[in-house]
């Protein structure tokens, strides 16, 4: 079985802090995908990132970046200089590697309040 | 870039009614998922189909019944609703042979009174 491990439930920085948010995850699949997802107030589930379980090169993407770590199970995300409008839950999340299912198991999400 | 559109937004029914959820997957995505969250929770699968048959079954009520037409959309059937029920219902879709990710629609958000 596959499970998602958020330790943190909500973080409060303020505006141009760095805000890093950890996951742990547990399978037994040797090949498998890990994914960041943002839900704002609104509601609307987005997608942030993806990583596959054979590439641990860990990236950059504009504000946010990811430190993936295969011996120790956690996929940590980061984002530079935080906004306001980054204000969110994020939910990190694993799925197997099938051509068909794939469904995601999600973590219990961190809220993140970015005060101004 | 069309995403994925669920209807309807809201809905509002009353303890032991019947409501109906759908789903258009993005074009050209043959899986389609259904997901349910409750307050203050993290998304929890449901249901999947793969090229119109079910995939994956999840935490489903036997109350709840779905399926996937020839056109690849979805409806989510839910009966004999009851409190516990309410919360946001997410379809999310994604090509087989596509990278993993799932796009998410906006989500239904229902109410049981």
């Amino acid at each position: 079985a596959q499970k998602v491990t958020q330790a943190q439930t909500e973080i409060s920085v303020v505006e141009k802090e760095d805000v890093t948010l950890d996951c742990v995850y547990e399978t037994r699949d040797t090949t498998y995908y890990l994914f960041w997802y943002k839900q704002p107030p609104s509601g609307e589930l987005v997608f942030l990132i993806r990583r596959n379980s054979f590439d641990e090169q860990n990236e950059i993407s504009g504000r946010y970046s990811w430190n993936f770590q295969k011996s120790t199970s956690s996929f940590n995300f980061t984002i530079t200089a935080s906004q306001v409008v980054d204000s969110a839950v994020y939910f990190c999340a694993l799925s197997d590697f099938k051509a068909a299912g794939n469904k995601l198991t999600f973590g219990g999400g961190t809220r993140v309040l970015v005060k101004p | 870039a069309a995403g994925v559109i669920q209807s309807p937004r809201h809905l509002i029914k009353e303890k032991r009614e019947t409501a109906t959820l759908k789903c258009y997957p993005i074009p050209r995505h043959d899986t389609v998922y259904w997901y349910q969250q409750g307050p203050g929770q993290d998304p929890q699968f449901l249901i999947s189909f793969y090229e119109k048959m079910q995939s994956d079954k999840g935490s489903i009520p036997d109350r709840f019944s779905a399926q996937q037409f020839s056109d690849y959309h979805s409806e989510l059937n839910m009966s004999s609703l009851e409190l516990g029920d309410s919360a946001l219902y997410f379809c999310a879709s994604r090509s087989a042979g596509a990278g993993g990710e799932l796009f998410f629609g906006e989500g239904s958000r229902l109410t049981v009174l």
